[in-house]
Parts: C-alpha cells; sequence; structure tokens
C-alpha cells in the first residue's frame, strides 16, 4: 500500500542553523509528493510540492527534490528562523483519479533565537 | 479570494450524540475532501466529494458520512459520537481534484471535544 515515513521529532535548532526533515515513501507508480505545515492553532498550508522525479519544488526558502530512485523527498532550508517553528508533515498522492493525501506523522521544528 | 471556511470551529458533544461539520470550499472549487486528525493517528483521509458524488473513502466505520451540495459546500456527520472520535476536522478543497497533482487547500478545522 501508499504509506509516508517521516522522521520522528522534535526538531531543535538555533536560529540561522540549516535544516533537514527526511521523508521516504511507498507508492505503486508515479506519486505526487508534498510537504505541508501546519502552525499553531491553524490548519495546513502547502508549503511545497512535486509531481514527477527530479522535479525540485521550492518555497520561501524551502526546497525538495523527488528522488524516485531513493523514494525520498527530505526538506531542506539553508538558515532557519524562529517563524518557521511548526509542525511540518509530508505527504503523497498516488497518481489516479481522487485527491486523497497520505500523510506521515509529521515533525515538530522548534527554533530558539 | 476566500479561503476555505469551516464552521463551526469548536464543538462540545457528549457520547451517543450526533454532529453535523460544515466546510464552505474555495469559490470554483468542485472537490472537497475532508480528514481527521488526532494525536495518535495523525492526519487520516476520511472521503472526498466532486460534484456531488463520493468518489474517495477512507478506512472509517459507516458512522462517519458526507455529502455535498450543489454549490460545492459540503457537511460531514458522525453518528453515536465516541469519545475517540474526539479531533481536528480539517476540510480540503482543490480546482478538480484531477490525478493526484491538483493543490489542496486547508481550513483551519473545527475541534471537537466529546465527552
Amino acid at each position: 500500500g501508499n504509506s509516508v515515513t517521516q522522521m520522528e521529532g522534535p526538531v531543535t535548532l538555533s536560529e540561522e542553523a540549516f535544516l533537514t526533515i527526511n521523508c521516504t515513501y511507498t507508492a505503486t507508480g508515479y506519486p505526487s509528493l508534498f510537504w505541508y505545515v501546519q502552525y499553531p492553532g491553524e490548519g495546513l498550508q502547502l508549503l511545497l510540492k512535486a509531481t514527477k522525479a527530479d522535479d525540485k519544488g521550492s518555497n520561501k526558502g524551502f526546497e525538495a527534490t523527488y528522488r524516485k530512485e531513493t523514494t525520498s523527498f527530505h526538506l531542506e532550508k539553508g538558515s532557519v528562523q524562529v517563524s518557521d517553528s511548526a509542525v511540518y508533515f509530508c505527504a503523497l498522492t498516488p497518481n489516479q483519479a481522487g485527491t486523497a493525501l497520505i500523510f506521515g506523522k509529521g515533525t515538530t521544528l522548534s527554533v530558539s533565537s | 479570494k476566500a479561503g476555505v471556511t469551516q464552521t463551526p470551529r469548536y464543538l462540545i458533544k457528549t457520547r451517543g450524540q450526533q454532529v453535523t461539520l460544515s466546510c464552505s470550499p474555495i469559490s470554483g472549487h468542485r472537490s472537497v475532501s475532508w480528514y481527521q486528525q488526532t494525536p495518535g493517528q495523525g492526519l487520516q483521509f476520511l472521503f472526498e466529494y466532486f460534484s456531488e458524488t463520493q468518489r474517495n473513502k477512507g478506512n472509517f466505520p459507516g458512522r462517519f458520512s458526507g455529502r455535498q451540495f450543489s454549490n460545492s459546500r459540503s457537511e460531514m456527520n458522525v453518528s453515536t459520537l465516541e469519545l475517540g472520535d474526539s479531533a481536528l476536522y480539517l476540510c480540503a478543497s482543490s480546482a478538480q481534484g484531477g490525478r493526484g497533482a491538483d493543490t489542496q487547500y486547508f481550513g483551519p478545522g473545527t475541534r471537537l471535544t466529546v465527552l
């Protein structure tokens, strides 16, 4: 079946540190891959996405590359800010009709100044 | 353009009662999906509606149901509430609900507490 595994948190960093959150997936065919972010008390916001192998999604300094050979979609940012503190979810949708998102468990990021 | 709106934002119910949650998608969006978020199980897909038809369903008991109206607004209903139904219920809309790549935009959620 389809599934997403992401690294356990919490991740605690100092401001301006480099961030990596690992995400691997299991899926048949060619899924679309997403990173969503959830700030405290809010719903989910799309951070970035990639729809085919070797695509790189980017937004607000965050990047992730769709690696089919390693079934991975790791999230990176070169210099985190306190305002990046949130829960990050890796997700996929299978390449078929319908848009059911399958999420990882989420990784909590805490950035201190 | 207004985002996805969900009402109410907070609900407190007791076991055995039923509840109806409402979602208004982004204008022009035809697909509405519902998700349940709990600390233990994380985010789980409930169902998706497209053009008033349920197109996709997750692994939830029949107590969970939904519908979509001609204006794309959607409601979900949970009957015979259990303590384990306490969760944040998130609604998401997308333009076409196509082959997976369509971006889903989430509302702020309805926090349901079952006592």
